[in-house]
């Protein structure tokens, strides 16, 4: 199976720090996806990747870059962390048709 | 743009029954559907994808059923357990683009 890792569960950051979130897939897939996750939203799209080094932005790009140096690792950074960042961070990857996420890093900035 | 639409947003059942959970879609040019679990804080888990020339797709208890002319799947849950308990989302991938299209989720609650 196609594992997903996101490498923190949990991160507390201040209000304008500049924050990585990293995900790495191990089967080679060329798409990889950030998404956030608040209540009463849902998921929304960030940013994906479709190749080392392209990136396209999602629904909700601002405030957020990314970066695929490697086929196997798209990073998500916030620039200058802001409280309305704090959230559920969700990275997918996606190999054919199925979808497969990680289990998630939830973010609180203070 | 694509909209996806989940009901009821919670349900609460006793132990051991059948349960129907609903998802609707506004484009039906759609490439595939997915149905996932999620726990609660946890990441999202992909239970049973359906492809868009497909009428459905089972796994264990778990029967998915798509009907892209009217904009619907369900996913049937038979003789439900307490271990059922999550939020169950549905992901539409469209024809054109590379994103999925999210619901928002129906939370499950099985009681023993």
């Amino acid at each position: 199976d196609v594992k997903v890792t996101q490498s923190s569960r949990y991160l507390v950051k201040r209000t304008g720090e500049k924050v990585f979130l990293e995900c790495v897939q191990d089967m080679d897939h060329e798409n990889m996806f950030w998404y956030r996750q608040d209540p009463g939203l849902g998921l929304r799209l960030i940013y994906f990747s479709y190749d080392v080094k392209m990136k396209e932005k999602g629904d909700i790009p601002e405030g957020y870059s990314v970066s695929r140096e490697k086929k196997e690792r798209f990073s998500l950074i916030l620039e200058s962390a802001s409280t309305n960042q704090t959230s559920m961070y969700l990275c997918a990857s996606r190999g054919g048709a199925r979808y497969t996420f990680g289990s998630g890093t939830r973010l609180t900035v203070v | 743009k694509q909209e996806v639409t989940q009901i009821p947003a919670a349900l609460s059942v006793p132990e051991g029954e059948n349960l129907v959970l609903n998802c609707s879609f506004t484009d039906s040019a759609i490439y595939n559907l997915q149905w996932f679990r999620q726990d609660p804080g946890k990441g999202l888990t992909s239970l049973l994808l359906i492809q868009s020339s497909q009428r459905e797709q089972t796994s264990g208890r778990l029967n998915a059923s798509l009907d892209k002319s009217s904009g619907r799947s369900t996913l049937y849950i038979a003789a439900s357990q307490p271990g059922d308990s999550a939020t169950y989302l549905c992901a539409v991938k469209d024809n054109a683009g590379n994103m999925l299209t999210f619901g928002g989720g129906t939370r499950l609650m099985v009681k023993p």
